[in-house]
């Protein structure tokens, strides 16, 4: 079974400070896919990112970055200078490259909240 | 390009009584999913829809059902409705054809159950 696991619950930051968001998943697909998404509180998901078990290299998009290491099953996001509008809710989740492409199981999420 | 849009945005059920919720689909999508997200917790996969038909399930009850219309709109029915039935439902779309996951999720309905 597919599992993710999200140990940071909340994380609170002031603007400007770079913040690490963690996530650890379980496989045992030798093809998958890891996926980031962020929840503002309007409610709808938000897709950042997404990585497939082959690429590692890790992948910069502004002040956004990740960090997919295989070795340790890990996917982590930073963010860089954090903005108050970065505050939000943010799920890491995974997918087999199955057919059920479209099944993500997610973590529980981590709250963030940057202050001004 | 219009989005993915969910009605009733809110809603208040009490114990027994069955629910459904609509979905329509962001254009040139063929590809519908749902989620339960209870609170505090991560989203659910409940079930997708392709071309009109189921398309895979996650751990839900048959009391959860849906449909999706030739337009790719789609509904979730949910009957004998139980408190913990209490969530977020989120709707997903996206076209078949692209890359696995990239989902454009509407605003979800929340829906509470007494």
């Amino acid at each position: 079974a597919q599992k993710v696991t999200q140990a940071q619950t909340e994380i609170s930051v002031v603007e400007k400070e770079d913040v690490t968001l963690d996530c650890v998943y379980e496989t045992r697909d030798t093809t998958y896919y890891l996926f980031w998404y962020k929840q503002p509180p309007s409610g709808e998901l938000v897709f950042l990112i997404r990585r497939n078990s082959f690429d590692e290299q890790n992948e910069i998009s502004g002040r956004y970055s990740w960090n997919f290491q295989k070795s340790t099953s890990s996917f982590n996001f930073t963010i860089t200078a954090s903005q108050v509008v970065d505050s939000a809710v943010y799920f890491c989740a995974l997918s087999d490259s199955g057919g059920s492409n479209y099944k993500l199981t997610f973590g529980k999420g981590t709250l963030l909240t940057v202050n001004p | 390009e219009t989005g993915v849009t969910q009605s009733p945005t809110h809603l208040i059920k009490t114990r027994g009584q069955q629910v459904t919720l609509r979905c329509s689909s962001q254009s040139g999508h063929n590809t519908v999913s749902w989620y339960q997200q209870a609170l505090g917790q991560g989203p659910q996969f409940i079930f997708q829809y392709y071309r009109e038909e189921e398309n895979g399930r996650g751990n839900f009850p048959p009391r959860f059902s849906g449909l999706q219309f030739p337009n790719y709109s789609s509904e979730l029915n949910v009957n004998a409705l139980e408190l913990d039935d209490s969530a977020l439902y989120l709707c997903a779309s996206s076209p078949r054809e692209r890359t696995a996951g990239e989902l454009f999720f509407g605003e979800g309905s929340r829906l509470t159950v007494l």
